[in-house]
């Protein structure tokens, strides 16, 4: 019963290596998420697949690249580092488009940059 | 755009008191409302939701939340805390994004801690 799956847990970086967030669902959910929680800014969304085979830009984009392998699977990547990307990272996934249906959240990525 | 503002930063109680979160929302349409709480090295879990109907909602662990549309607000209460209640609390407000898609846009949460 694992849900929203993130990996790795912890992370740190120099500035300009690059780096693949991976996250995983086994609910057979369609659209999922990725965003950014930095303190006192609450989250902020980076980009989202709402369906397989589709991304989309969002609020927080600059510096990230995504890929939605499968249905399973969405992961975020961070060609060159950069020490403002220090955050971390949550990963999250819905059934459907409609909001009735609720995000289910990982358990986040820390990262840091130096 | 829609936008949420939750005004207080961080909160204390004590351990069986009442609790009123506060969050006020800014969207055209009618919102979608969510509140969602963070426990310390965890992911968000989903309190409660609002979408239409009555607008006293009730959640779990507990918590409760009133739209208010007058007043743009989505409160959050709950009636005796627990020293468990302890954790971050985010206010969300969902609106139609890219094609037929929702997003959720958060607040920048409430810390709550509880004294014993």
């Amino acid at each position: 019963n694992a849900g929203v799956t993130q990996t790795p847990k912890f992370q740190v970086l120099k500035t300009g290596q690059s780096m693949t967030l991976q996250c995983a669902q086994d609910m057979n959910h369609n659209s999922m998420y990725w965003y950014r929680q930095d303190p006192g800014m609450g989250l902020r969304l980076i980009y989202y697949s709402a369906s397989e085979g589709t991304t989309d830009k969002g609020e927080v984009p600059n510096g990230y690249n995504v890929s939605r392998l499968n249905k399973r699977e969405f992961s975020l990547r961070l060609e060159s580092a950069a020490p403002s990307q220090t955050s971390v990272y949550f990963c999250a996934s819905r059934e459907g488009a409609g909001l009735h249906q609720p995000q289910h959240f990982g358990d986040g990525t820390r990262l840091s940059i130096l | 755009a829609q936008s949420v503002t939750q005004p207080d930063i961080h909160i204390t109680v004590s351990e069986g008191a009442s609790l009123e979160l506060r969050c006020n929302y800014s969207y055209g349409a009618t919102p979608y409302l969510f509140w969602y709480v963070q426990s310390p090295g965890q992911g968000l879990q989903l309190l409660l939701k609002y979408f239409s109907g009555d607008t006293l909602v009730q959640g779990i662990k507990g918590f409760e939340a009133e739209f208010k549309r007058s007043q743009s607000s989505f409160n959050l209460r709950k009636p005796s805390v627990h020293w468990s209640d302890a954790a971050e609390y985010f206010c969300a407000v969902g609106a139609r994004g890219g094609g037929s898609n929702y997003k959720l846009t958060f607040g920048k949460g409430t810390l709550l801690t509880v004294n014993p």
